[in-house]
C-alpha cells in the first residue's frame, strides 16, 4: 500500500516554543490530506482538511492561527504549533488521500508532541 | 448527522479463537463507506477492511470479514483465528462516498481488544 511518513517522530519543546510537524506521502501524490489529534485511550479528533493548492478547512473549535497548515505541494503538508503550550502535548497523526476515486486514508506513523 | 457508535470499550480474547467487534452508525446518506483501522501501542492508524453501501456482499481481507447488515445499519469486524499481535485499539469509521473534497471520516470511540495466549 502506499506510504505515509511524518516528521518528526517525538518532539519535545519548552511552552512558547513553535514546532513543525511534516507529512509526506512517499509514493503517491495526495490531492488531500487530513491532520488528526490522539489524546491516550481516545479516538481521533480531526484538526483539519487540507487540499493542495488551497487554504485548509478547519474544524469547529480548532484555532486556525495556533495550528497553521500548509499544504504546499501534492506531497507535503506541515502542521505548524506555533506558542506551544503543555495542554497541546497530545499524539498528531496525518492521513493522505491519492484522489477523488480512492476511498481508503493513508496514514503516517504519527508525532508525539510533549511541551514542558 | 453521521455518527459511529462501538459499544465495546474492551474485549478480550483466546488465542486462536474469533471474536466480533461490533459497530453500529447512523446516516442520511444513501452512498457510504465503512472502514476498519487497527491501531496497536505504537500509534500507527492500520487500514484493515472496507466496506462500500451498496456492496453485495460481505468484504473479507484474509482473517477479518466485515459482518456488514445494512437494514440494522452495523458493520461488525470479525477476526478469525486470533493472535497475540492482534492486541490492540480498533476503530470503526465512515464516510459519505460523494462529498467531493470532504473526504473525512467520521471515527467511533473503538475498541481494545486482548487477545490472551
Amino acid at each position: 500500500g502506499a506510504v505515509v511518513s511524518q516528521h518528526p517522530s517525538r518532539v519535545i519543546c519548552k511552552s512558547g516554543t513553535s514546532v513543525k510537524i511534516e507529512c509526506r506521502s512517499l509514493d503517491f501524490q495526495a490531492t488531500t490530506m487530513f491532520w488528526y489529534r490522539q489524546f491516550p485511550k481516545q479516538s481521533l479528533m480531526l484538526m483539519a482538511t487540507s487540499n493542495e493548492g488551497s487554504k485548509a478547512t478547519y474544524e469547529q473549535g480548532v484555532e486556525k492561527d495556533k495550528f497553521l497548515i500548509n499544504h504546499a505541494s501534492l506531497t507535503l503538508s506541515t502542521l505548524t504549533v506555533t506558542s506551544a503550550h503543555p495542554e497541546d502535548s497530545s499524539f498528531y497523526i496525518c492521513s493522505a488521500v491519492a484522489g477523488p476515486n480512492y476511498n481508503e486514508q493513508f496514514f503516517g506513523p504519527g508525532t508525539r508532541l510533549t511541551v514542558l | 448527522a453521521q455518527k459511529i457508535t462501538q459499544t465495546q470499550p474492551g474485549m478480550f480474547v483466546q488465542e486462536k479463537e474469533a471474536v466480533t467487534l461490533d459497530c453500529t452508525y447512523d446516516t442520511s446518506d444513501p452512498s457510504y463507506g465503512l472502514f476498519w483501522y487497527k491501531q496497536p501501542s505504537s500509534g500507527e492508524m492500520i487500514f484493515l477492511i472496507y466496506q462500500g453501501s451498496y456492496d453485495q456482499q460481505n468484504a473479507t481481507e484474509g482473517r477479518y470479514s466485515l459482518n456488514f447488515q445494512k437494514a440494522r445499519k452495523s458493520a461488525n469486524l470479525v477476526i478469525s483465528a486470533s493472535q497475540l499481535g492482534d492486541s490492540a485499539m480498533y476503530f470503526c469509521a465512515m464516510r459519505d462516498l460523494f462529498a467531493g473534497n470532504n473526504r473525512k471520516l467520521i471515527w467511533g470511540l473503538g475498541t481494545s481488544l486482548a487477545v490472551n495466549p
